[in-house]
């Protein structure tokens, strides 16, 4: 049963637009929220990363917005550049002090395009 | 400062054969996790290790199993090889402490195709 889902698959961007992708989750007990970026060839690597007591944390150009009565959450890319082309994975775990450590439930995807 | 490294980077198998996948992880990282991700989907959550020992175990069958070295290192096998284990095999490390568990370095992966 996949417990995070996510969407767009895919979003076609414009070189300085706003990219937003959205992920929703089933599991309550979910208390840890990481992005992770992928590029091809590569492994995915940890973008930025919320916890549920904040509404929301900007890295740069990267914001998390967190909804936990909705159990949503989504990515915001300001300012996207053509190197911000990859495939983004939303995911979501049972942090510090549960039985879950490392294991991360991955959303489906969102391939990314940027044009210049 | 290497990050995790994983042999091989490809290999091809036939059905029914037996695979082992290697993962050294980041200096300073004592956990391991595996995950397979299968083309155009997240990846899925094998197992983890932890002082040599399974710790956490996905939705896989007995066929997926493992090992973790003193050295901290791991390896993947998978037996009696099926057409659907064909996917990108992704080893993560992770320091074992509570604010760290969950922060996963990625190694590049190790792609399995099965024919």
């Amino acid at each position: 049963q996949q417990q995070v889902k996510q969407s767009p698959q895919s979003l076609i961007v414009q070189k300085g637009g706003i990219s937003i992708i959205n992920c929703a989750y089933e599991n309550t007990a979910f208390d840890y929220f990481p992005w992770y970026q992928q590029f091809p060839g590569k492994g995915p690597a940890l973008l930025i990363a919320i916890r549920p007591d904040v509404s929301e944390k900007k890295e740069g150009r990267f914001t998390i917005s967190f909804n936990k009565s909705a159990k949503q959450f989504s990515l915001h890319i300001m300012d996207s550049q053509p190197g911000d082309s990859a495939t983004y994975f939303c995911a979501a775990s049972m942090d510090a002090g549960g039985t879950s450590y490392g294991k991360l439930t991955f959303g489906q995807g969102t391939i990314l395009t940027v044009h210049p | 400062d290497a990050g995790v490294t994983q042999s091989p980077t490809h290999l091809i198998k036939t059905r029914g054969q037996q695979v082992t996948l290697r993962c050294s992880p980041k200096s300073g990282h004592d956990t391991v996790s595996w995950y397979q991700q299968a083309l155009g989907q997240g990846p899925q959550f094998i197992f983890q290790y932890y002082e040599e020992e399974e710790r956490q175990r996905g939705n896989f069958p007995d066929r997926f199993s493992g090992h973790q070295f003193p050295n901290y290192s791991s390896e993947l096998n998978v037996n009696a090889l099926l057409l659907g284990d064909s996917a990108l095999y992704l080893c993560a490390s992770s320091l074992d402490e509570n604010s760290g568990a969950n922060v996963l370095t990625f190694g590049a992966g190790s792609r399995l195709t099965v024919l």
